[in-house]
């Protein structure tokens, strides 16, 4: 079964530290997406990224980046120099691929809540 | 360029009333989802919506009733609330059948059920 596990709870840290949030996922299909989301303190759920099974390469978006490693299921975040905006719930999601057929639905992780302080 | 909005953006209201969430989004997607975001639970699907008049049940669908007759509007409503439907409540949408479509949120309701 599709499973998405942030195992990280909470996060701490200290602003311009870097930081890494993990996330590790189950499934059979061979064809899938991964998806990361923010919310912040105001709420609202902020889409980050999307990834697909056949593309491992690494991906940089300014101080954000992802790794994605087919060998280890994983899907890990990485803020570079954090700031106190990046202070908010992170979350991780799997798309179910195509045997889902018309179901098509999320897998969501439970979020990693990250605190940076200054 | 409003994109997907929800009403109301707050809401109290006493056990075993009717309430209606609504949901509407101007992109012409498809798809339209109804979740519920509860703390140690993450974000949990109640009703999917594939197409218009097309609806399935998520993961925790009891209590609530939705339809979509038109594309763009999808509202959930709690037949009798009760004091464990409050929740934060967020509608999302996308446009296309396939793995890679990325869901986009509305703002959420806050729901307070007395």
């Amino acid at each position: 079964a599709q499973k998405v596990t942030q195992a990280q709870t909470e996060i701490s840290v200290v602003e311009k530290e870097d930081v890494t949030l993990d996330c590790v996922y189950e499934t059979r299909d061979t064809t899938y997406y991964l998806f990361w989301y923010k919310q912040p303190p105001s709420g609202e759920l902020v889409f980050l990224i999307r990834r697909n099974s056949f593309d491992e390469q690494n991906e940089i978006s300014g101080r954000y980046s992802w790794n994605f490693q087919k060998s280890t299921s994983s899907f890990n975040f990485t803020i570079t120099a954090s700031q106190v905006v990046d202070s908010a719930v992170y979350f991780c999601a799997l798309s179910e691929g195509l045997n889902a057929g018309n179901n098509r639905k999320l897998i969501w992780g439970l979020g990693t809540s990250l605190a940076v302080n200054p | 360029d409003a994109g997907i909005t929800q009403s109301p953006r707050y809401k109290i209201t006493e056990t075993g009333r009717q309430v209606t969430l609504m949901c509407h989004q101007t992109w012409s997607h498809s798809y339209m989802f109804w979740y519920r975001q509860d703390l140690g639970h993450g974000l949990r699907l109640i009703y999917y919506s594939a197409a218009a008049d097309i609806t399935d049940k998520g993961e925790v669908p009891d209590g609530y009733v939705v339809s979509r007759s038109k594309t763009e509007n999808f509202p959930l409503t709690l037949e009798s609330a009760t004091r464990s439907q409050t929740s934060v409540y967020f509608c999302a949408s996308h446009s296309g059948p396939t793995p890679k479509e990325t869901q986009y949120f509305g703002p959420g309701t806050r729901l307070l059920v007395l």
